[in-house]
């Protein structure tokens, strides 16, 4: 079974400092897919940034980026530079390998705050 | 443009009543998925389908029901056996490994 750590129920962050979102998975897949997604109040889930098991470069997108360490089996999120509009809850979430349906596994998420 | 629609945005469902969640996504994807999210909690998967006429359940589909007799659609009933149902209810499709898509949700209300 694979499960999906987040450990910060709530962060808070000045504005146009970076923030580390903390993720942790549990799977002994040797393939799979690690997955960011932001969810502001509104309710729809919003794709941030994809890391593959096999990838060697941490992903990168734009103000976010992964950094997965796999031997630790963690996919930390960061964001550089925070915006206000960054406040939001924040999902880690894995792939169930190929062959399966290939379901999200979502972790508990994180609300973000972007303080001014 | 491409997506998944999800209607109604609100649904209100009076005790013992089954209600219908709807989900169209004109994408062309073979897969799709209804989640379910709790206040301040991450997604749990209800049901899923890989290939119209097919689907099984997801880890918390018990007084939950789906059909899927067209790619586009994939309904959601959520049945009078369905103990607890207020929650938001988010359906996606996926595309290849990692192009999942999701719909803007339905907020059901037990009143």
């Amino acid at each position: 079974a694979q499960k999906i750590t987040q450990t910060q129920p709530g962060m808070f962050v000045q504005e146009k400092e970076a923030v580390t979102l903390d993720c942790t998975y549990d799977t002994s897949d040797q393939s799979y897919g690690l997955f960011w997604y932001k969810q502001p109040s509104s309710g729809e889930m919003i794709f941030l940034i994809y890391q593959g098991s096999y990838d060697e470069q941490n992903a990168t997108e734009g103000r976010y980026s992964l950094n997965f360490q796999k031997a630790r089996k963690s996919a930390n999120l960061v964001i550089s530079a925070s915006q206000l509009g960054d406040s939001a809850m924040y999902f880690c979430a894995m792939r169930e390998p190929s062959g399966s349906a290939r379901q999200l596994t979502f972790g508990s998420g994180t609300q973000l705050t972007v303080l001014p | 443009d491409g997506g998944i629609t999800q209607s109604p945005k609100y649904l209100f469902r009076k005790e013992g009543q089954n209600v219908t969640l709807s989900c169209e996504q004109n994408l062309n994807h073979d897969a799709m998925y209804w989640y379910r999210q709790d206040p301040g909690q991450g997604l749990r998967l209800i049901y899923y389908s890989q290939i119209v006429n097919d689907f099984q359940k997801g880890d918390i589909a018990e007084g939950y029901s789906v059909s899927r007799e067209k790619k586009e659609s994939f309904p959601l009933t959520v049945t009078s056996a369905q103990k607890n149902p207020t929650a938001f209810y988010l359906c996606a499709s996926r595309d290849g490994l990692y192009g999942y898509t999701f719909g803007s949700g339905t907020r059901l209300t037990v009143v």
